[in-house]
């Protein structure tokens, strides 16, 4: 079975660091671009950052470059989130999602989402 | 943002509903849609990528479309399991990442 699983949420305090794993299985994870996605509560979604699956490409939001750095494992098929700097804003369910590419279409899509991590950021 | 959509949307079970995605001629026009799908408290689920196909598994009660600078997301036959935030989203190379719109709650009567 395809599967991301996310860890490493919790409460912290607002200036702290956190890092954030997904645990990927049931498909070849080295040739995959990975994203972290974002929703604080009661909003929308915010993608926040990608990864090629070589590692060459990282992209980041505003929101969050300079404070977040994305990385990965291929190996050890996972993908990470090392959040620093946190600030209260920064509270929301994190989740890693595979970007996909479908030749024939020529979409890019990310189909496959984990269950997300909680970070709370409060003092 | 980039991509608008309405807050809400609402429909009676059996009908059809149609959520709209507007946003600037070249990043919609120039970029493939996908739709998503997020239940309440659950993860987003693929339901539309390229504009207009389903993922194997998707109903085809679910449809996309896209002109010009809009892209829509119908949905018919609308039954209670459809109650959900249904999101587009636009790879943007201009941004250098992914953009969502807004979100819409669908509610079912």
């Amino acid at each position: 079975e395809v599967q991301l699983v996310e860890s490493g949420g919790g409460l912290v305090r607002p200036g702290e660091s956190l890092r954030l794993s997904c645990a990927a299985s049931g498909f070849d994870f080295s040739l995959y671009s990975m994203n972290w996605v974002r929703q604080a509560p009661g909003k929308g979604l915010e993608w926040i950052s990608y990864i090629t699956n070589s590692r060459k490409t990282i992209y980041y939001a505003d929101s969050v470059r300079g404070r977040f750095t994305t990385s990965r494992d291929n190996a050890e098929n996972t993908l990470y989130l090392r959040l620093a700097s946190l600030k209260a804003d920064d509270t929301a369910v994190y989740f890693c999602a595979r970007n996909s590419y479908s030749g024939l279409q020529r979409a890019y899509f990310m189909d496959v989402w984990g269950k997300g991590t909680t970070v709370t950021v409060a003092s | 943002s980039v991509l608008t959509q309405p807050p809400s949307a609402s429909g009676a079970p059996g009908q059809e509903v149609t959520i709209p995605c507007s946003g600037r001629a070249p990043d919609i026009g120039s970029n493939s849609v996908n739709w998503y799908q997020q239940l309440p408290g659950k993860a987003p689920r693929l339901l539309i990528f390229g504009d207009y196909r389903r993922p194997s598994g998707v109903p085809d009660r679910f449809s996309g479309s896209k002109s010009g600078s809009s892209a829509s997301l119908a949905i018919s036959g609308l039954q209670s399991d459809d109650e959900a935030e249904y999101f587009c989203a636009i790879w943007t190379a201009g941004l250098s990442g992914w953009v969502f719109g807004g979100g819409t709650k669908l509610t079912v009567l």
